[in-house]
């Protein structure tokens, strides 16, 4: 692995069923964040967490639940999916110690719910 | 909260030189940050602004007034290959998360 990896690349689900997206990283950065892309709303904050253990709320948390039992792994739970969460979402990850604030994004999972 | 202004498309020709600005208003601030993403892909971090001033990245260049709440990305030389969209964002904490613009994009013409 080099970077961010993200699983799976696209789904279709049904409305009202469960689904987790995955995300891992291989750089043990401490940051990591899920983003939700919508057409002409830029990317928009779901979820973070600044180390592993602790995780905070996002722009746009409802629906969504997350979980960081390790550095690596940063997994994002749709409880029970409805249409308004089509959408690409993207998992990126960052070093604190780093001046220049980068994250890093994983390549995506576009999800349509039906 | 905190909302960022961008324009939502520029239009430039191979070799020219274009400037995207982006005015933000936040409750607290530590930076501006800039990304590139081509259609499909992943955003990728262009420049961080936390100071006054211009951060030179070859044909990158990102300014950022902080009096003004206002900063641009300059890109120089234009290709065919910087055709994307390209967003600002702003870290409004020391806890790093990110609020983005809605982009702006960019298409390079021949």
């Amino acid at each position: 692995i080099a970077g961010i990896t993200q699983a799976p690349t696209s789904q279709i689900l049904a409305a009202g069923r469960r689904m987790t997206l995955r995300c891992t990283q291989d750089m043990r950065h401490n940051a990591m964040y899920w983003y939700r892309q919508d057409l002409g709303l830029g990317l928009r904050l779901i979820h973070y967490s600044n180390t592993a253990g602790t995780t905070g709320k996002g722009e746009v948390p409802d629906g969504y639940s997350v979980s960081r039992a390790n550095t690596d792994d940063f997994p994002l739970t749709l409880a029970s999916a409805v249409p308004s969460q089509t959408s690409v979402y993207f998992c990126a990850s960052s070093d604190s110690t780093s001046g220049s604030n980068e994250q890093f994004f994983g390549p995506g999972t576009r999800l349509t719910v039906l | 909260g905190q909302s960022l202004e961008q324009p939502s498309e520029v239009t430039a020709v191979e070799g020219a030189i274009v400037q995207i600005n982006c005015t933000y208003q936040t409750s607290g601030f530590y930076g501006l940050s800039w990304y590139q993403q081509h259609d499909g892909g992943a955003p990728t971090f262009l420049s961080y602004n936390a100071l006054d001033g211009l951060e030179e990245k070859g044909r990158f260049s990102s300014f950022l007034s902080r009096s003004d709440s206002y900063g641009y990305l300059l890109l120089q030389e234009l290709q065919m290959k910087d055709s994307a969209s390209y967003f600002c964002a702003v870290r409004d904490g020391s806890a790093r998360q990110l609020t983005f613009g809605s982009g702006t994009q960019l298409t390079v013409l021949p």
